[in-house]
């Protein structure tokens, strides 16, 4: 049964840091991995989506890798702004269609 | 213009009470989801219909009942509700290529409390 853990738990960072989330799964065999935002009582925005065949995928200021053999993926923010506070989750395709969620990272950015 | 939608947003009831949620989705997706974030804000699939057709069933108590009229709906009853339903739900979609689902779009969520 596919497992996924995201750590830290919480982050806080000041404005204009770099920084990466971690996420990590227990069963390689993925179809895809995908990086979720999710604002306080809001929905969840798809932010990337990583096919198991691919090392990673940019959209603007995020870059997201997947190692399968290491069962990791991380999120890479640049130049993180207060706009990116949210709470991010990452899933994991580990049979057809269906997702296994993080319990995802709080992020703070401190302007 | 929204891509998928979901209604009620807030949904409060009585216990031992029947409700239904409704979703619908524009995207022209062919595979839908139904997902519980419970207060610990953890969010786990709970149902999933390709083409009307019912593929995934997770050990959810069989008070819930997901219906699927079409492929763009996907509406979940819940009977003789419990105080321990009372979570967010949110619905999702996605297009399938092979048995493989591609990224997935969820809607704003419905937030039901059972007191």
């Amino acid at each position: 049964k596919q497992e996924v853990t995201q750590i830290p738990a919480a982050l806080s960072v000041p404005e204009g840091e770099n920084l990466v989330l971690n996420c990590s799964f227990t069963d390689s065999a993925i179809y895809n991995l995908q990086w979720f935002r999710q604002d306080p009582g809001k929905g969840l925005t798809s932010l990337l989506l990583i096919q198991s065949s691919q090392r990673e995928q940019t959209s603007g200021r995020l870059n997201a890798s997947l190692d399968k053999s290491s069962g990791r993926s991380t999120l890479y923010i640049a130049a993180s702004q207060p706009g990116d506070s949210a709470t991010y989750l990452c899933a994991a395709s580990g049979s057809a269609r269906q997702l296994t969620f993080g319990s995802g990272t709080q992020l703070t950015v401190l302007p | 213009d929204t891509a998928v939608s979901q209604t009620p947003k807030y949904l409060v009831t009585q216990m031992g009470n029947d409700k239904s949620i409704k979703c619908e989705q524009n995207l022209g997706h062919d595979t839908m989801y139904w997902y519980k974030q419970d207060s610990k804000k953890f969010l786990k699939i709970m149902f999933s219909y390709n083409n009307k057709e019912l593929i995934i069933n997770e050990t959810v108590p069989n008070r819930f009942s997901p219906k699927s009229p079409d492929k763009a709906h996907l509406n979940l009853h819940i009977n003789s509700l419990e105080l321990g339903d009372s979570a967010v739900y949110f619905c999702a979609s996605s297009q399938e290529r092979g048995v493989v689902a591609l990224e997935q779009f969820f809607g704003p969520g419905t937030r039901l409390t059972v007191l």
